[in-house]
């Protein structure tokens, strides 16, 4: 079965330099989900998505910003990057805003050097 | 003081054992209650989510909910070296169309031959 795809699944960027993570929802999910895992945390909601509105908003600084397509694919867009940005980033989906019922993908590790 | 509230382990057990994995959690609000796996430098893998007081099971797994006391559980039985992973529970509010989840921190589970 499809699942949540993300790009890249590793990134390495230089402080004050700007990334952009993709996620690709399973077909038919309409509901997107970001989170940041640093080492040996637990994953830290960022924003969330439903039908290409912004749904619920976390922990997510002002430097980063998200948006939902058409295609309900989600793009996090990354700016003057820090060290402390370096984390896991992991993008879930779900039908109809169902968190119950939520899948993760792979996770793309950003690391900021 | 985190919402949710997780012994981080680590766990170590014989293979065959029973383990008994804990949250506790203040906000009353929370609906939903989901059990996730997550094995190094992976996504987080849904494994069972309740949303009613009481007992869930799924094969070697058990989920338990106790509203009362603000109290879930996951119990698995005959737990397998494949079973070695940290397990994050994880809670949620349902206000429609996205909503974000509070993790535990983890518990790491070490099942030993």
């Amino acid at each position: 079965a499809a699942g949540v795809i993300q790009s890249p699944r590793h990134l390495i960027k230089e402080k004050r330099e700007t990334a952009t993570l993709k996620c690709y929802p399973i077909p038919r999910h309409d509901t997107v989900y970001w989170y940041q895992q640093g080492p040996g945390q637990d994953p830290q909601f960022l924003i969330s998505f439903y039908e290409k509105m912004q749904s619920d908003k976390g922990s997510i600084p002002d430097r980063f910003s998200a948006q939902q397509f058409s295609d309900y694919h989600s793009e996090l867009n990354m700016s003057s990057l820090e060290l402390g940005d370096s984390a896991l980033y992991f993008c879930a989906s779900s039908l109809g805003g169902a968190i119950s019922e939520a899948f993760f993908g792979q996770g793309t590790r950003l690391t900021v050097v | 003081q985190k919402e949710v509230e997780q012994d981080p382990g680590p766990l170590s057990v014989p293979e065959g054992a029973i383990v008994s994995l804990n949250c506790t959690y203040s906000n009353s609000a929370f609906q939903y209650f989901m059990w996730y796996r997550q094995y190094s430098r992976k996504g987080p893998e849904l494994l069972m989510y309740t949303y009613s007081s009481g007992n869930k099971e799924d094969g070697r797994f058990t989920a338990q909910v106790d509203k009362s006391s603000k109290y879930i559980s996951l119990f698995i039985r005959d737990s397998q070296p494949s079973d070695s992973a940290t397990y994050l529970c994880a809670m949620s509010l349902f206000t429609g169309g996205g909503n974000k989840l509070t993790f535990g921190t983890g518990t790491q589970l070490k099942v030993e031959l």
